[in-house]
């Protein structure tokens, strides 16, 4: 059963240019988390998604950043126009539906993708 | 909003010796889950130890263990035996427990880097 795929690992940017993030969630799996590790720090929230549904976006910077999780294939997350502060390793992670009774349902990340505008 | 403090930003450890590693978390709720997270080299998320607010009894993990106080709001990690595959950054993790908006956010701390000495 493979894992939580992202790819590209690395991707490199000038400024200007747009960013386009994958990822896979592991087989079974219906919700992807999508979260950002500056330089130094720990990884923050960004966006919740399930197919086809944004859930919650309120870690998202307002201009320039855009998710979807389509009904068939990877879920994206885009970022237009990139500036240097977006430089980062972005991270993916996934967990099947939530169920009856169960309040947690543990988050299996990716392996990340790092982001370096030029 | 929840925050989670980690004070030793770097630490070091003798192979086979024990170390420990120190979280701090704010919050007002009563029903949670804490975590401590393994990011090696690779920069892999892996879940190292999964703790229920809860439960009195503190987690354990093969080597891995915490010391949970609820009262205090201090959940720290105790590696046993360090071997040289335990260097890497170990990040401290919180998530609601209740169903709703934001339950599904991990919110990290900023990180300890542990290496183990040969």
């Amino acid at each position: 059963n493979a894992g939580v795929m992202q790819n590209p690992r690395h991707l490199v940017r000038r400024r200007g240019q747009e960013a386009r993030l994958r990822c896979s969630p592991m087989k079974g799996h219906s919700h992807v988390y999508w979260y950002r590790q500056l330089p130094e720090e720990g990884l923050k929230f960004m966006v919740y998604l399930q197919k086809e549904n944004i859930i919650d976006e309120s870690g998202m910077p307002k201009e320039r950043f855009s998710a979807e999780f389509p009904k068939e294939g990877p879920s994206i997350l885009r970022i237009q126009q990139v500036v240097r502060g977006d430089s980062a390793a972005y991270f993916c992670a996934s967990s099947p539906s939530r169920t009856v009774g169960v309040s947690y349902n543990e988050q299996f990340f990716g392996p990340g993708t790092r982001l370096t505008v030029l | 909003a929840q925050t989670v403090t980690q004070s030793q930003p770097e630490m070091s450890v003798q192979e086979a010796e024990t170390v420990t590693l120190s979280c701090t978390y704010d919050t007002s709720e009563n029903n949670y889950y804490l975590f401590w997270y393994k990011q090696p080299p690779s920069r892999q998320m892996i879940l190292v130890i999964r703790q229920e607010a809860y439960k009195q009894q503190n987690a354990t993990e093969n080597r891995f263990s915490v010391n949970f106080q609820k009262a205090a709001k201090s959940f720290s990690l105790k590696i046993s035996d360090s071997q040289l595959g335990d260097t890497a950054m170990y990040f401290c993790a919180f998530m609601t427990a209740y169903s709703g908006a934001g339950s599904y956010q991990l919110t990290f701390g900023k990180g300890t880097k542990l290496s183990v000495i040969p």
